[in-house]
């Protein structure tokens, strides 16, 4: 088992809908979870960071952790074309204090479709 | 790219052969990473580095050797290269501060290896 999983996709969503991105992670002691957006041929960005079990919204994002169920997903309202990229999930582990080691998952390729 | 410099850009070499890729910095930031991504696997992290001379591993570090003698500049050696290494290598930077800060990544624009 990976220690941080999504699925692959593709996942297609027409212009305008909901698309909703899920990861599960391994380690129930992990601390911090982050939402990177990478476009094909570029470098991961960071959109989204979640710290504590509930929803954080940032715009046409939001963020969802559900520690007990060792899941976190990221639903993005709205889509529009521009959202078509693939989406990384990250997890800190727990005990590491210092810096961003991160453990990533293979990430979740979204289409939004005009 | 949040004031990072990966160079270089491209790289064809042959298999055996030593490889250095550069990783430059303007942000002062504490905290330098190298990762690798594949399809399949994400990205993995290579090594790190807490500050000047301070390096550790990550989990996917046999087969790669790193420096950094300046703030600014995170080397990372293929002591001899193998197909195997052929990937996407990512140098990333966070801020000094604390937990909220400094796991916070901002990514170069990456180098594409091939090992032939």
């Amino acid at each position: 088992q990976k220690e941080v999983e999504q699925n692959s996709g593709p996942l297609s969503v027409p212009e305008g809908a909901i698309a909703s991105l899920n990861c599960t992670y391994s380690d129930r002691g992990s601390q911090s979870f982050f939402w990177y957006r990478q476009y094909s041929g570029k470098s991961p960005e960071l959109i989204m960071f979640i710290y504590s079990n509930g929803d954080k919204e940032d715009g046409r994002f939001t963020a969802q952790l559900n520690k007990a169920s060792q899941y976190v997903s990221l639903l993005i309202r709205d889509s529009q074309p521009s959202d078509s990229a693939t989406y990384l999930c990250a997890v800190k582990r727990r005990g590491e204090n210092q810096g961003g080691k991160l453990i990533f998952g293979q990430g979740t390729e979204l289409s939004v479709k005009p | 790219d949040a004031g990072i410099t990966q160079s270089p850009r491209h790289k064809v070499t042959e298999t055996g052969t030593p490889v250095t890729l550069r990783c430059h910095q303007t942000e002062n930031h504490r905290y330098m990473y190298w990762y690798r991504q594949d399809p399949g696997h994400g990205l993995r992290l290579i090594h790190y580095s807490y500050g000047v001379k301070d390096t550790d591993k990550g989990e996917v570090s046999d087969g790669y050797s790193v420096s950094r003698s300046k703030t600014e500049d995170f080397l990372l050696t293929l002591e001899s290269a193998t197909s195997s290494q052929t990937s996407v290598y990512f140098c990333a930077i966070s801020e000094t501060g604390g937990p909220t800060t400094n796991e916070k990544l901002f990514f170069g624009s990456g180098t594409q290896l091939s090992v032939l």
